[in-house]
């Protein structure tokens, strides 16, 4: 019974390097997204996958962020050339389907030095 | 510019009494509300919801009251535990017709629970 998990739980990194954040939905959800808290801010909306429909990547803040979701479960985010205002904290949720309860991740803390 | 306010960032309620957390949205096309709790290192946890059909929806201490005209919701906690003390945000979407998947979340309230 396992709930969504996200790795790392906490990333350090230089500003300009690639990071990978890695989801784990809840097993069944066939929906997952992606959100971030910066400091002080609300959790703000970046991508959304159902199913094997396309994404929906509207909230993705920049073209350095991309991610992708492989046979319906795990999903990773990547930024490229990390920005030092990409530091915030990452959280995953996933749903049985799109209009269902999400259930959120502990959350990946980025900081971009 | 942020569609869902949350203008009390910190709040304290004596243990026992009514905690009433507050939340103004912007987007008149929300119809969808929720209330999210998250202790620190978690991930937010759905507390309840409420549909715009409906101004009242409760959960045993949980109440949501929902005043569409002033484009307001509030969550009642009653009575106050100290393991209420958390963080919370309101939610809104569009709702299950047209897009139930993006929540746009508010800044938070911290509310501390003093025994």
């Amino acid at each position: 019974g396992a709930g969504v998990s996200q790795s790392p739980s906490n990333k350090v990194t230089e500003k300009g390097k690639d990071v990978e954040l890695r989801c784990d939905p809840i097993s069944g959800h066939t929906a997952l997204y992606w959100y971030r808290q910066s400091l002080g801010q609300g959790l703000e909306f970046l991508i959304y996958f159902q199913g094997n429909s396309a994404p929906d990547k509207s909230g993705l803040p920049s073209d350095r962020f991309s991610a992708e979701r492989t046979g319906g479960s795990v999903s990773t985010l990547t930024i490229q050339r990390t920005q030092q205002e990409d530091s915030a904290v990452y959280l995953c949720a996933s749903s049985l389907r799109k209009e269902e309860t999400q259930y959120f991740g502990p959350g990946t803390r980025l900081l971009v030095l | 510019d942020q569609q869902v306010k949350q203008n009390s960032p910190s709040l304290s309620v004596q243990e026992g009494r009514i905690s009433i957390l507050n939340c103004d949205y912007t987007n008149s096309m929300f119809d969808y509300f929720l209330w999210y709790k998250k202790y620190p290192a978690e991930g937010p946890t759905f507390l309840i919801s409420i549909s715009s059909i409906k101004d009242k929806n409760e959960d045993g201490r949980f109440t949501v009251f929902l005043n569409k005209s002033a484009k307001h919701l509030s969550l009642h906690i009653v009575p106050s535990q100290p393991g209420d003390s958390a963080v919370y945000f309101c939610a809104a979407s569009l709702g299950r017709n047209f897009g139930n998947e993006k929540l746009t979340f508010g800044t938070g309230t911290r509310l501390t629970i003093i025994p």
